[in-house]
């Protein structure tokens, strides 16, 4: 298993402003990925945080709104960028550890709730 | 495209009744695993079980219960004798191959939410 620590927890932000999610994991895993849940929904992949190039995102997320940072194999930002109400939501690091590369299996954060006014 | 259906948006039970939380879904590939997260209203995801496409048996981890039945793209959660603290979201989720092939992404159902009135 993998611990994951995202930092915030949560936070109220201003339309307009920025805001950096960091994910830590306590040990090295092969893929991050981030994703979003809207209030009542359910969760909907924005990228693959990819080690050492550019995330991949899926259709409907794009870079400049979403820009992934991952230097190495145990940490990743998402920054969300020129927020608007529209991006209230808890965003969720996820990881695939190294044990669980054949399975699927992920293991979560316990997210960061966001809050735009 | 993958896809994974939860019919049941809401479901309200006494404690101690059993109650069953449906998952279809839908796939192409042939290897493929499907799984149960359990969200309480903290908001951490919380991992219940795993399952792949070439293991039939449904499973048992006390008062939880599994029926995946290939034939009919299903694969059901049961709650025996719920309890209060059940209460919570439950997401269906299936994992296939990435385009790449090199990894796999989780695609999530909508969501059951379950509420155990004492």
């Amino acid at each position: 298993s993998a611990v994951i620590s995202q930092k915030p927890s949560r936070d109220i932000c201003q339309r307009g402003t920025s805001l950096t999610i960091q994910c830590q994991v306590d040990s090295q895993v092969t893929m991050m990925f981030w994703y979003r849940q809207q209030p009542g929904q359910s969760l909907t992949l924005i990228a693959t945080a990819n080690q050492g190039s550019e995330a991949t995102y899926e259709s409907g997320f794009v870079i400049d709104k979403f820009p992934i940072s991952r230097p190495n194999l145990t940490f990743s930002t998402l920054t969300v960028s020129n927020m608007s109400p529209e991006d209230s939501s808890i965003y969720l690091c996820s990881v695939v550890p190294l044990t669980g590369m054949n399975t699927g299996e992920l293991f979560f954060g316990e997210g960061s709730r966001l809050t735009v006014l | 495209a993958q896809k994974v259906t939860q019919a049941q948006t809401e479901i309200s039970v006494v404690e101690k009744e059993d109650v069953t939380l449906d998952c279809v879904y839908e796939t192409r590939d042939t290897t493929y695993y499907l799984f149960w997260y359990k969200q309480p209203p903290s908001g951490e995801l919380v991992f219940l079980i795993r399952r792949n496409s070439f293991d039939e048996q449904n499973e048992i981890s006390g008062r939880y219960s599994w029926n995946f039945q290939k034939s009919t793209s299903s694969f059901n959660f049961t709650i025996t004798a719920s309890q209060v603290v059940d209460s919570a979201v439950y997401f269906c989720a299936l994992s296939e191959t990435l385009s790449s092939g090199s990894a796999r992404q989780l695609t999530f159902g909508s969501g059951t939410q379950l509420t155990v009135l004492p």
